[in-house]
């Protein structure tokens, strides 16, 4: 079963809007990164995000997680065209085996 | 990313065929993984492996096998092909543990009649 559950599903915004995307998982877990797929194309590293971190920026994103609530955030600021993508979270667990467990996604798609 | 390279990069093919996907790596990486991508599912770890003699099964290993012939390469094999195999397989690395950023190849987009 899938580990991190993205919200929502799919999203539509309009260009230069900032866009929001959840992720929620169940176990206790040491990392939790985001990955941008575009159509197509393979899955592209964006940002980690520690288990003792709160919050992390790299350019236009901010990622937020909250160990007590088991939830993240991606937060993409004035949204492009280019941004149109499906984003996924995964995670890392403390326990088990050292492998990451990825999300459904979300669909983002930015109107011009 | 064309550090990791994925062939062939779509196959069609009939029920009960034997199928060899295989993916090489320029990045140095130890660690390689298979995935499969269903729409809607996300992502699903089928096989990874740690070094060349370290193979470990993922959450649907069923009908598959894998092969670790050298550091670079990982190949992934569908003994006799069925039709709910028709997925978007991808190929990962990365380079030490679960801290570290996996890195994708564009995947090879497999139909199975």
């Amino acid at each position: 079963s899938q580990q991190g559950e993205e919200d929502p599903q799919a999203l539509s915004i309009q260009e230069g809007e900032n866009a929001t995307m959840n992720c929620s998982y169940k176990t206790s877990i040491n990392n939790l990164q985001w990955y941008r797929q575009n159509s197509g194309r393979g899955l592209v590293h964006l940002i980690l995000i520690r288990s003792n971190e709160r919050e992390k920026h790299s350019g236009r994103l901010r990622v937020t997680l909250d160990t007590s609530k088991k939830s993240s955030s991606l937060l993409i600021t004035a949204s492009r065209a280019a941004d149109t993508a499906s984003y996924f979270c995964a995670t890392g667990s403390v326990q088990g085996a050292q492998k990451l467990v990825f999300g459904q996604g979300t669909r983002l798609t930015i109107n011009p | 990313d064309a550090d990791v390279t994925q062939t062939p990069r779509n196959r069609i093919t009939k029920t009960g065929k034997r199928i060899m996907l295989e993916c090489s790596q320029t990045k140095g990486h130890d660690r390689m993984y298979w995935y499969r991508q269903d729409p809607g599912l996300g992502l699903r770890l089928i096989y990874y492996s740690f070094d060349v003699k370290d193979i470990n099964k993922g959450e649907i290993s069923d009908g598959y096998s894998v092969s670790r012939q050298a550091q670079a390469k990982f190949s992934l094999s569908l003994e006799s092909a069925i039709p709910n195999q028709t997925a978007l397989y991808f190929c990962a690395t990365s380079l030490g543990g679960l801290s570290q950023p996996q890195h994708f190849g564009d995947g090879t987009r497999l139909s199975i009649l």
